[in-house]
C-alpha cells in the first residue's frame, strides 16, 4: 500500500458526460501528480499541483481540469468525454515540489467511456 | 525534452534465473533521476528502485539492481532469482530538474513473463 488513495476504482460512463476523479496523497505530501495510461499513448503526465497551486502542465486536454484543495486532496475533472478518454488515471504524490527520489502512485481509476 | 526507450516489448525468463530489462534515456539535464516501476495485471504501479545521476554506486533493492552506465545513457534493471510473481509489465522512467520539472517521463514498458 503506497498510502495514496484514489476513488472511484472503476468508472463507466457515456460520451459527452463529465466525471470527477479524486486523489488523496500520502500523509504530509504536498505535491500531487496526475498521469494517464492509455493503450495508444502509454503513460503520460497530465498536471502537477503543489500545496494548492498548479505547478506544471503536461499533455492535458482543455476538456480536462484539476485542482488541489486546502486539505491537499486533488480532483481531476474530465468533461465532454470521448471514447478515446478511456484510460487508467493515476495520481502520485511527493513531499515537496522539487524532484524527489520516490514518487508513489495510487491504485488508479479505470475510466471506460461507452 | 526527455525520452525513455525500452526496446524489449516482451521478455521471457525461467524461474530462479536472472533477467535484464533494458532502458536507455536521453536528456539535456545535468541532474536527473531514473526509476523502475512494476505494473502487475491488477494495474497498480509499484515503485521498485531509484538511481540518481550523481550516485556513484548502482542502486540495489533486494532482488532488484540497477545497472547504471551514465556514458551510455542506460539504466537497465536486473532481477535476480526470478519468481512467478515477477510476471508483470515493467516501466523505466526519468525525471529531470530543468523545464520538465519533477514530472516522470515513462518508456513504453517491457512485459516480463516468468516460466515455471
Amino acid at each position: 500500500d503506497s498510502g495514496v488513495t484514489q476513488t472511484p476504482k472503476h468508472l463507466i460512463t457515456a460520451t459527452g458526460q463529465r466525471v470527477t476523479l479524486r486523489c488523496s496523497p500520502r500523509s504530509g505530501d504536498l505535491s500531487v501528480y496526475w498521469y494517464q495510461q492509455s493503450l495508444d499513448q502509454g503513460l503520460q503526465f497530465l498536471i502537477q499541483y503543489y500545496n494548492g497551486e498548479e505547478r506544471a502542465k503536461g499533455n492535458i486536454l482543455e476538456r480536462f481540469s484539476a485542482q488541489q484543495f486546502p486539505d491537499l486532496h486533488s480532483e481531476l475533472n474530465l468533461s465532454s468525454l470521448e471514447l478515446g478518454d478511456s484510460a487508467l488515471y493515476f495520481c502520485a504524490s511527493t513531499p515537496g515540489s522539487r524532484p524527489h527520489n520516490e514518487q508513489f502512485f495510487g491504485p488508479g481509476t479505470r475510466l471506460t467511456v461507452l | 525534452a526527455q525520452k525513455i526507450t525500452q526496446t524489449q516489448p516482451g521478455m521471457f525468463v525461467q524461474e530462479k534465473e536472472a533477467v535484464t530489462l533494458d532502458c536507455t534515456y536521453d536528456t539535456s539535464d545535468q541532474s536527473y533521476g531514473l526509476f523502475w516501476y512494476k505494473q502487475p495485471s491488477s494495474g497498480e504501479m509499484i515503485f521498485l528502485i531509484y538511481q540518481g545521476s550523481y550516485d556513484e554506486q548502482n542502486a540495489t533493492e533486494g532482488r532488484y539492481s540497477l545497472n547504471f552506465q551514465k556514458a551510455r545513457k542506460s539504466a537497465n534493471l536486473v532481477i535476480s532469482a526470478s519468481q512467478l510473481g515477477d510476471s508483470a509489465m515493467y516501466f523505466c522512467a526519468m525525471r529531470g530538474t530543468g523545464a520538465s520539472g519533477s514530472r516522470l517521463t515513462f518508456g513504453e514498458g517491457t512485459q516480463l513473463t516468468v516460466n515455471p
